[in-house]
């Protein structure tokens, strides 16, 4: 099914490893996004992209890193992991501003524990 | 940068009460306004959207929302709640630079 995949759906860090969170799309979306999901604070956005080798910072940025090589996939990197990162990660992507009309597609998650 | 608010934190129904969450944003702007639904377990799905036109909006599952512009606001409205609808309720913003504001969710917890 089209759609957008991410993966792990669960993974246990330790304090200071590294990890790359997957994320693809086979929808040709340009945009596509990275929030992380906190209790009693929402989705708040990570990095974002517009397309292809374009990316940009959102709300909470810090101690993650990201790339955009393909239209397809937009990975999102835990550079030195911390217990304040343990969150639920969501990716989401959308048609560029010639698809204004639609919404977010999101992922069904990665939820992850830093120990 | 826009900021979503949703007073609604908590909210608890019987089946068949009727619904309304509220949700207001900042930007002044033109905006692309949406609720998205996230039952227990899952990632947010897309309920409703508002781009333009007719105020009143309806989505999926019996659910509609009002775009009040003089408000700021874009509440959601069920009138008859099922037990099937407990779940958490995101209203969303587009501001026109493409970026998505969240606001921190209400749970909903209909009660059989």
């Amino acid at each position: 099914n089209a759609g957008v995949t991410q993966t792990p759906k669960f993974q246990v860090l330790k304090t200071g490893q590294s990890m790359t969170l997957q994320c693809a799309q086979d929808m040709n979306h340009e945009y596509m996004s990275w929030y992380r999901q906190d209790p009693g604070m929402g989705l708040r956005l990570i990095h974002y992209s517009v397309g292809a080798g374009i990316t940009d910072q959102g709300e909470v940025p810090n101690g993650y890193n990201v790339s955009r090589s393909t239209t397809e996939d937009f990975p999102l990197r835990l550079l030195s992991a911390a217990p304040s990162q343990t969150s639920v990660y969501f990716c989401a992507s959308s048609p560029g501003t010639g698809g204004w009309n639609y919404g977010y597609t999101f992922g069904s998650g990665t939820r992850l524990t830093v120990v | 940068a826009q900021s979503v608010s949703q007073h609604n934190h908590h909210v608890i129904l019987s089946e068949a009460a009727s619904l309304e969450l509220g949700c207001n944003y900042s930007y002044g702007g033109t905006v692309n306004l949406f609720w998205y639904v996230q039952y227990p377990g899952q990632h947010l799905q897309l309920l409703l959207k508002y781009f333009s036109g007719d105020p009143l909006v309806k989505g999926i599952k019996g659910f509609e929302a009002e775009f009040i512009k003089s408000k700021f606001s874009f509440n959601l409205r069920k009138p008859s709640v099922q037990w099937s609808d407990t779940a958490e309720y995101f209203c969303a913003v587009r501001d026109n630079f493409n970026k998505f504001y969240f606001g921190s969710g209400t749970k909903l917890n209909v009660k059989p």
